[in-house]
């Protein structure tokens, strides 16, 4: 069945420095959101991106849809102590399930 | 700003038992859908609801499981006969329209503890 996979899983950080997670899919998407999850908190939507090659920015964060709407990916620059979490990948296959990445968990070093 | 409500927080049940999980979707949506999160992992889909009947299921939602909306406001998932892997949170979500077009709004998740 379809997949879309996530890396990396982790990603350790100090604060400060830049964070970036990755999403594929084994076939087109028709979109993909964007969700993050505080630890022992529940998936808040982030964003939806739709067009081919599409870039939308939310202060420090910059998602990106690619080219043939098989990848997508979600860079944060200067992390902050607030961005700890875990960010899912959440692509609309044909059938109009969401299908989840795995998640990349953002832990900032002390 | 209106919230997706689910109860209990915390469910333990014991292997076999039947267990009902439930939620109150946010008023004006018209989509409900249930989440399992086994510990550290991945959200999985379970099901979706829309106008009294199920419109997705996932391979997880076997027979096991099913859904009801028994009045306006309350959506539940029921599992007939739990198994220890049944553990996990669950969460209940609902959206104005189908996911393609509109975020899901979660809420804060039920933990089922299955002994």
């Amino acid at each position: 069945g379809q997949q879309v996979m996530q890396i990396p899983q982790y990603q350790h950080v100090q604060e400060g420095e830049d964070f970036t997670t990755y999403c594929n899919s084994s076939t087109t998407l028709s979109n993909i959101q964007w969700y993050k999850q505080r630890p022992g908190g529940h998936p808040v939507f982030l964003i939806q991106l739709v067009k081919s090659g599409e870039v939308k920015k939310q202060k420090r964060l910059t998602f990106q849809f690619g080219e043939a709407k098989k990848n997508s990916s979600l860079h944060i620059t200067a992390t902050q102590t607030t961005d700890v979490g875990t960010y899912f990948c959440a692509g609309k296959d044909s059938n109009y399930q969401l299908i989840w990445g795995a998640g990349t968990k953002l832990i900032i070093k002390p | 700003e209106p919230e997706v409500t689910q109860t209990p927080s915390h469910q333990v049940t014991q292997m076999g038992q039947e267990v009902i999980l439930r939620c109150v979707p946010i008023s004006n949506h018209l989509y409900f859908y249930w989440y399992r999160q086994i510990l550290g992992q991945k959200v999985e889909f379970l099901v979706s609801f829309y106008n009294n009947e199920i419109s997705e299921k996932s391979e997880i939602f076997d027979d096991q499981f099913s859904v009801e909306r028994p009045d306006g406001s309350n959506f539940t998932l029921k599992i007939r006969s739990t198994k220890l892997e049944d553990s996990a949170m669950y969460f209940c979500a609902s959206s104005e329209a189908r996911y393609s077009n509109q975020p899901q709004h979660f809420g804060d998740g039920t933990r089922l503890s299955i002994l």
